[in-house]
């Protein structure tokens, strides 16, 4: 099967500006999560949808942060405006359900460079 | 909140040594217990899991075993090869909030020959 697609892979914007991300999960998949990773540290949970409803954004900065799953398949995420902390790799993942012991598939992530 | 702590590393092996990459935990419910690995140049993918106490993931010739007691997820491997070398991260799943996952900061391996 198709792994978890994502583009851009890299971006470089200057602060203030705004940025989309895309997401396309593994067909079938129910939850997807955005997740942040500044450089030396782990996957930072952003947002986590299940079909097309947001069931944990509580650590999404919503000031300039948005993210949307249209139809419950494909997402986006937004920045507007960007900071220079907003300079990361950011990851989408999908799993079948919300079930704990399911595996979650990452696809490759976007690499944001904010100057 | 859930939090997952790993040993910090980066740690640097010849090939053919033991390896240990501890991990401890902290979470309300029983979550379910995952090691990734992301290769060089490669995205995020599942090593091996455990979903309750004492289990024992397995994959690869590496293993952890699910210890409720200490709340440990220490990962292992017997012999370690150079395509071993990778940053590996120890994560939780929590079933009680949607499966919520939190990940650790990463191992940084390094297998010389």
């Amino acid at each position: 099967e198709a792994g978890v697609a994502q583009s851009p892979r890299y971006k470089i914007i200057e602060k203030r500006q705004s940025v989309a991300f895309w997401c396309n999960p593994i067909s079938g998949h129910a939850t997807l999560y955005w997740y942040q990773q500044i450089l030396g540290q782990g996957p930072k949970l952003l947002i986590q949808f299940q079909n097309n409803g947001v069931v944990d954004d509580s650590q999404l900065p919503k000031d300039r942060f948005s993210a949307e799953r249209l139809k419950g398949v494909d997402s986006t995420l937004k920045i507007q405006p960007a900071k220079l902390e907003d300079s990361a790799v950011y990851l989408c993942a999908s799993r079948r359900d919300f079930k704990s012991y399911n595996e979650q598939f990452f696809g490759p992530g976007t690499r944001l460079t904010v100057l | 909140g859930d939090s997952v702590t790993q040993m910090e590393g980066p740690v640097t092996l010849s090939e053919e040594a033991f390896l240990t990459i501890n991990c401890t935990y902290t979470a309300t419910g029983y979550p379910s217990l995952f090691w990734y690995v992301q290769y060089p140049g490669e995205g995020l993918q599942l090593l091996l899991k455990a979903t309750k106490a004492d289990d024992k993931g397995s994959n690869k010739g590496f293993e952890a075993t699910y210890r409720k007691e200490t709340t440990s997820f220490h990962l292992e491997k017997g012999s370690v090869q150079v395509s071993d070398s990778a940053v590996y991260f120890c994560a939780l799943s929590d079933q009680g909030n949607a499966g919520k996952s939190t990940f650790g900061d990463g191992t940084t391996l390094t297998v010389k020959p």
